[in-house]
């Protein structure tokens, strides 16, 4: 199973908004609303920011929203912080009890 | 509180074996699935394997797939990961990782991970 393809660094300034896209097929991202995405600081473990493609668990700021549209999902963060500063994967449902993550993407708050 | 301790990550040689334990806390650990995800140096996230609530369904990345073994005791709210055949590549940060559901859903919960490195 082949990792979905995000961008490899995405930047903005405070208070912006920015986008981080999360392309698959219809076999993974396409086929299945099981997309959730996830936040990482150095050296540090992952945390869970979105699922269920657009549900955010109790915790996390509503500056982080998710979308779907065809094979391609995306994760929006507005308002940018410095604390957002992190990597961000995307991971998806590919079916028969099989999962793959994203390349990651590294969001530099500028 | 809810919290997975990862343990018996090390230093082994090619061919050699190592077997990881997760430790389970703050929750009942037979009503989840639980992955083992790793992540080498400087690299992304690959999710290496999953075992449902019951145990009755296992399944693995191609990677490791006939090397590694995922296997659970519910009784002693663990989660192990037996890594046979290693290799250069299999060198990683191992997290345990909690599924929402029972049959496999997302990953709401992470240990801090162990230290996997296979060199000659």
């Amino acid at each position: 199973q082949s990792a979905l393809t995000q961008p490899r660094s995405v930047s903005g300034s405070p208070g912006q908004s920015v986008t981080i896209s999360c392309t698959g097929t219809s076999s993974d991202v396409g086929g299945y609303n099981y997309v959730s995405w996830y936040q990482q600081y150095p050296g540090k473990a992952p945390k869970l920011m979105i699922y269920d493609v657009t549900k955010r668990p109790s915790g996390v700021p509503d500056r982080f929203s998710g979308s779907k549209s065809g094979n391609t999902a995306s994760l929006t963060i507005s308002g940018l912080r410095a604390e957002d500063e992190a990597d961000y994967y995307c991971y998806s449902y590919v079916g028969r009890y099989t999962w793959v993550f994203g390349g990651g993407t590294k969001l530099a708050v500028l | 509180q809810v919290q997975l301790v990862e343990s018996g990550g090390g230093v082994v040689q090619p061919g050699g074996s190592l077997r990881l334990s997760c430790a389970a806390s703050g929750f009942i650990l037979s009503s989840h699935g639980m992955h083992w995800v790793r992540q080498a140096p400087g690299k992304g996230l690959e999710w290496v394997a999953f075992i449902r609530y019951d145990g009755t369904i296992k399944n693995y990345a191609e990677s490791v797939k006939g090397r590694f073994t995922i296997s659970r005791d519910n009784s002693k709210n663990t989660v192990s990961l037996q890594m046979n055949s290693l290799r250069v590549e299999d060198t990683a940060v191992y997290y345990c990782a909690k599924d929402r559901g029972a049959s496999g859903s997302y990953m709401d919960v992470w240990g801090k991970g162990t230290t996997v490195t296979v060199f000659s």
